[in-house]
C-alpha cells in the first residue's frame, strides 16, 4: 500500500536561515508527488507539485522540492525562511494510477520561525 | 469569493446529535472529497464523489455518511456525532484524470 511519512513533526528555524523538510513516500511505479501548505486557520494551499520529467520542481514562495527516487524521497526546500512561512506542510501522494484525485497524506510537519 | 467553500466554520456539538457539514464549489468540477484531519495523522479521506450518482467510501468512512445533491454540492453526515470526532474537516475538489485537489478552508468540529 501507499504511504508518506514526514519523519519531523516539528521543526524550528531562525528567520533568513534555509529550511529542508523531509518526506518519503512507498510507491511502486512513478508517483505523482505534492507539497500543501496549511496557514493558521486557513485550507491547503498547493505549493507544488511533480509528475514526471525535471526532478527538480519549482513552487510558489520560493519553495522547491527534488525528486529522487533512489531514495524515495520528495523534500521541500527553501534558501532563505521568512516569518510568515510560519504554518504546518503537507506532504502527498496521489493514490492509485494517479488520476483519481484521492490523496495519501503525510502526518505533516510545523514549522515555527524565529525572529 | 472561495471556489471552495465549507459551512460551517466552526461548530460545537454534543454527542448523539446528528449533524451535516456543506461543501460548495465554484470550479465546475466534476470530483468531490471529504477529508479528515487530526494532529500526528495529516489528511485522512473519508468518502469521495467522482459525479452525482457515484459515491464511494474512503480510508475512514465509518460513522459517516454523504449526500452528493448536485455537481456543486457534496455534504458530510455524522448520523449520532462522537468525541473521537472530533477534527478538522476539509472539502476538496478536482478534475477527472487531474491528481491535484482543491481545498475548501475546513470546519472544525468538536465534540462534547
Amino acid at each position: 500500500a501507499q504511504s508518506v511519512t514526514q519523519p519531523d513533526i516539528h521543526i524550528t528555524v531562525s528567520e533568513g536561515a534555509s529550511l529542508e523538510l523531509r518526506c518519503n513516500y512507498s510507491y511502486g511505479a512513478t508517483p505523482y508527488l505534492f507539497w500543501y501548505v496549511q496557514s493558521p486557520g486557513q485550507g491547503l494551499q498547493l505549493l507544488l507539485k511533480y509528475f514526471s520529467g525535471d526532478t527538480l520542481v519549482q513552487g510558489i514562495k520560493g519553495f522547491e522540492a527534488e525528486f529522487k527516487r533512489s531514495q524515495s524521497s520528495f523534500n521541500l526546500r527553501k534558501p532563505s525562511v521568512h516569518w510568515s512561512d510560519a504554518a504546518e506542510y503537507f506532504c502527498a501522494v496521489a493514490d492509485g494510477s494517479g488520476n483519481t484525485g484521492k490523496l495519501i497524506f503525510g502526518q505533516g510537519t510545523t514549522l515555527q520561525v524565529k525572529p | 469569493d472561495a471556489d471552495v467553500t465549507q459551512t460551517p466554520r466552526n461548530r460545537i456539538t454534543k454527542t448523539g446529535k446528528r449533524i451535516m457539514l456543506e461543501c460548495s464549489q465554484t470550479k465546475g468540477h466534476d470530483r468531490m472529497y471529504w477529508y479528515r484531519q487530526d494532529p500526528g495523522l495529516g489528511l485522512r479521506l473519508i468518502y469521495y464523489s467522482f459525479d452525482v450518482k457515484d459515491i464511494n467510501k474512503g480510508e475512514i468512512s465509518d460513522g459517516y455518511s454523504v449526500s452528493r445533491q448536485a455537481q456543486a454540492k457534496f455534504s458530510l453526515s455524522l448520523e449520532s456525532a462522537i468525541p473521537n470526532q472530533t477534527a478538522l474537516y476539509f472539502c476538496a475538489t478536482s478534475v477527472p484524470g487531474g491528481s491535484e485537489a482543491f481545498f475548501g478552508q475546513g470546519t472544525r468540529l468538536t465534540v462534547v
